[in-house]
C-alpha cells in the first residue's frame, strides 16, 4: 500500500508562515486532493481541512489547504506556540481502495 | 456533538484475538453519508489505517492486515467493532475508531485506546 510522502518536519519563527506538503499520485492526492489532520501529543488527530480544501467548523482561517496536481499543501500563517504538532495529510485511494496517510510533518514553532 | 468511545481490554496475549468496540453518540451511524474507521498509531510513530464500514456493512480493509481484520456495524446498538487476530508485538498501539466523511476527510474520532500485546 503506497503512502504519501510528507517531510519528516519543518521548523518556523513564531508569527511566520508554514506551508508543509504532501505528494501522492493520480489515484489519490491527484484525483481529490488531501484532507488534513493536526496532531498534538497525547491527543488524537484533529481534521484541519477536507479533500475539497473546505475546514470543518471551528477551525481558524490560518490554516487554508490547497492542491497542485499530484501535491497537496497546507499553510499555516502568523504561526502560533499551540501549532506546534504533528501533521498529517490522508487521502482515500480509488484504485486501490484504500485509505493512505502521509508518514506525519514535526512542525515546531520557534 | 458527536462522540465515538473505544472500549475493550488494554492487553491482549501474543497470538491472540484483539477486540475492540466503538460505541456513537449524540448522532447517527445510520448515514449513508458516513464510513466508520478503525486507525492504529505505534507508539512514537504515524498513523495507520486499518479499514471502515458503512452503516449497511460494507467494508474496505488494509490490504497488510486483511487477513487477519473483521470489521462489523450493529446499528442497534450504535456501534461498530474491531476484531484482530493472530497479533503480535508489532500490533501494540493507540487504537483510534473514527468518523470518515464520504471519502473527503475524517472528522470525528474518539479518544483512542492503548492496546499492548504482551504475554
Amino acid at each position: 500500500q503506497a503512502g504519501l510522502t510528507q517531510p519528516p518536519s519543518v521548523s518556523k519563527a513564531l508569527r511566520q508562515t508554514a506551508t508543509l506538503t504532501c505528494t501522492g499520485n493520480s489515484n489519490n492526492v491527484g484525483n481529490e486532493g488531501a484532507a488534513w489532520l493536526q496532531q498534538h501529543q497525547g491527543h488524537p488527530p484533529k481534521l484541519l481541512s477536507y479533500r475539497n480544501n473546505n475546514r470543518p467548523s471551528g477551525i481558524s482561517e490560518r490554516f487554508s489547504a490547497s492542491r497542485s496536481g499530484k501535491t497537496a499543501s497546507l499553510t499555516i500563517s502568523g504561526l502560533q506556540p499551540e501549532d506546534d504538532a504533528d501533521y498529517y495529510c490522508s487521502a482515500w485511494d480509488s484504485s486501490l481502495s484504500v485509505q493512505v496517510f502521509g508518514g506525519g510533518t514535526k512542525l515546531t514553532v520557534l | 456533538q458527536l462522540q465515538l468511545q473505544e472500549s475493550g481490554p488494554g492487553l491482549v496475549k501474543p497470538s491472540e484475538t484483539l477486540s475492540l468496540t466503538c460505541t456513537v453518540s449524540g448522532g447517527s451511524i445510520s448515514s449513508s453519508t458516513y464510513y466508520w474507521g478503525w486507525i492504529r498509531q505505534p507508539p512514537g510513530k504515524g498513523l495507520e489505517w486499518i479499514g471502515s464500514i458503512s452503516y449497511s456493512g460494507s467494508t474496505y480493509y488494509n490490504p497488510s492486515l486483511k487477513n487477519r481484520v473483521t470489521i462489523s456495524v450493529d446499528t442497534s446498538k450504535k456501534q461498530f467493532s474491531l476484531k484482530l487476530s493472530s497479533v503480535t508485538a508489532a500490533d501494540t498501539a493507540v487504537y483510534y475508531c473514527a468518523r470518515i466523511y464520504k471519502r473527503m476527510g475524517i472528522d470525528d474520532w474518539g479518544q483512542g485506546t492503548l492496546v499492548t500485546v504482551s504475554s
